[in-house]
């Protein structure tokens, strides 16, 4: 199956910082990438959606302020939280497809971001 | 609306037995697609099984199994012959559309269930 590669992993960021997280496909071109947030054993929300050179799109209740998405190229999207809190602590994993991609959607691995 | 439910927060099975984990799902579209997804204490997403809803067989992939009941909008996975390596999280997930629009390939997830096999 394809790769989608995401980092880092964890990170651990000083409230009132900016952390950016990545997410790139390895072995294929991504034309759509999703970012999700979820918590604790709870279900995977979707944040956003991005496709290749334009604007996310956000859903209902997302802070498109607070969560810049960028999908400059086929291969990376980048999620950056600013002026992090410690509500903003969460495990954060995007996905990535491709024309003719039907049938699964791949993940990254996730970030788990802790706001101290 | 939930457009995903799992009804199952935890499920217990006995190592080598089968057990199965239900979801159903609402839509009116006539296309979409129906994902099961394990996600263990990792965090990553492992893709199990998929089912189109045009598909008249039930899909299969090794030991998992998708009950497709598409009356009854219910898309169960049924796990056979349980390994203490499939405890995990659980999910089932539906794709809605069939078009190659710009959110195509979006997924809504249900709530999860946790499975644990015992030895």
């Amino acid at each position: 199956g394809a790769v989608v590669s995401q980092h880092p992993s964890r990170v651990i960021c000083k409230s009132g910082t900016s952390v950016k997280i990545e997410c790139r496909s390895l072995d294929f071109q991504a034309t759509t990438m999703f970012w999700y947030r979820q918590f604790p054993k709870q279900s995977l929300m979707l944040m956003a959606t991005s496709n290749e050179g334009s604007k996310a799109t956000y859903e209902q209740g997302v802070e498109k302020d607070k969560f810049l998405i960028n999908h400059a190229s086929l291969t990376l999207s980048t999620l950056t939280v600013t002026s992090a809190h410690p509500e903003d602590s969460s495990f954060y994993i995007c996905s990535a497809r491709s024309y003719g991609m039907n049938t699964e959607a791949f993940f990254g691995q996730g970030t788990r971001l802790t706001v101290v | 609306a939930q457009k995903i439910t799992q009804t199952q927060p935890g499920m217990f099975v006995q190592e080598k037995e089968a057990v199965t984990l239900d979801c159903t799902y609402d839509t009116s579209d006539q296309s979409y697609g129906l994902f099961w997804y394990k996600q263990p204490s990792s965090g990553e997403m492992i893709f199990l099984i998929y089912q189109g809803s045009y598909d008249e067989q039930n899909a299969t992939e090794g030991r998992y199994s998708l009950n497709f009941q598409k009356a009854r909008k219910s898309a169960n996975l049924v796990i056979s012959a349980s390994q203490l390596g499939d405890s995990a999280m659980y999910f089932c997930a539906m794709r809605e559309g069939g078009g190659v629009g710009t959110s195509y390939g979006k997924l809504t997830f249900g709530q999860g269930t946790i499975l644990t096999v015992h030895p």
